[in-house]
């Protein structure tokens, strides 16, 4: 299985900053179609998971322009920007590439 | 519009068949896939397996030998199937559309 670490585990930030996410798997996630199934989520307390980006870099429906993500291979980076209220809980990346699709162990972030 | 909404029993005795409904509604279960995804209390996510819109089936090798996922597309169900429940099955059970919109998850817990 491709195993997909995450940093950091907790992520404290004040309102208005700048953040990234790190999600490193165990082999490159370049599907055979040339295309990159790595996505990210974030999950709110008591709610399911929502999808902010998904194949690296592209910005689900109704997702601010605060998220960005990047990376290559096996190296990705979600990037928060100007850091809202609504933008705490955990965040989880997702590799749909290979079987089983894997999460990262997920990433807090938090206030202050 | 989108919508998932999961249904089942919330309470299963060990070694009992767990038996879970997803009730979709704005797209058809033809022409998209949909998995399961299941969250421990507390801890982070895990790919159960899916259905394709062909019909196909993936499982996770850890769960395959006691999981079988199906589906009615007259009735826009997909179905879960898990024996030999133990307690550590306890868990949230999402359905998810291909990982881009979820279900609101229903709680599993698996006790005599």
């Amino acid at each position: 299985d491709v195993l997909m670490t995450q940093t950091p585990v907790s992520l404290p930030v004040s309102l208005g900053g700048q953040v990234s996410i790190s999600c490193r798997s165990s082999q490159s996630l370049v599907h055979s179609d040339g295309n990159t199934y790595l996505h990210w989520y974030l999950q709110k307390p008591g709610q399911s998971p929502q999808l902010l980006i998904y194949r690296v870099s592209n910005r689900f429906s109704g997702v601010p322009d605060r998220f960005s993500g990047s990376g290559s291979g096996t190296d990705f980076t979600l990037k928060i920007s100007r850091v809202e209220p609504e933008d705490l809980g955990v965040y989880y990346c997702l590799q749909s590439t290979h079987f089983p699709w894997t999460f990262g162990g997920g990433t807090k972030l938090e206030l202050k | 519009q989108v919508q998932l909404k999961e249904s089942g029993p919330g309470l299963v005795q060990p070694s009992q068949t767990l038996s879970l409904t997803c009730t979709v509604s704005g797209f058809s279960l033809t022409s998209y896939d949909v998995h399961w995804v299941r969250q421990p209390p507390g801890k982070g996510l895990e790919w159960m397996g899916g259905i394709w819109g062909d019909g196909s089936t993936a499982y996770n090798s850890a769960l395959k030998s006691r999981l079988s996922i199906s589906r009615d597309t007259s009735k826009s169900q997909v179905f879960l199937k898990m024996n030999s429940l133990q307690t550590e099955d306890t868990a949230i059970y999402f359905c998810t559309r291909g990982g881009s919109y979820w279900g609101q998850g229903t709680l599993v817990t698996v006790s005599s």
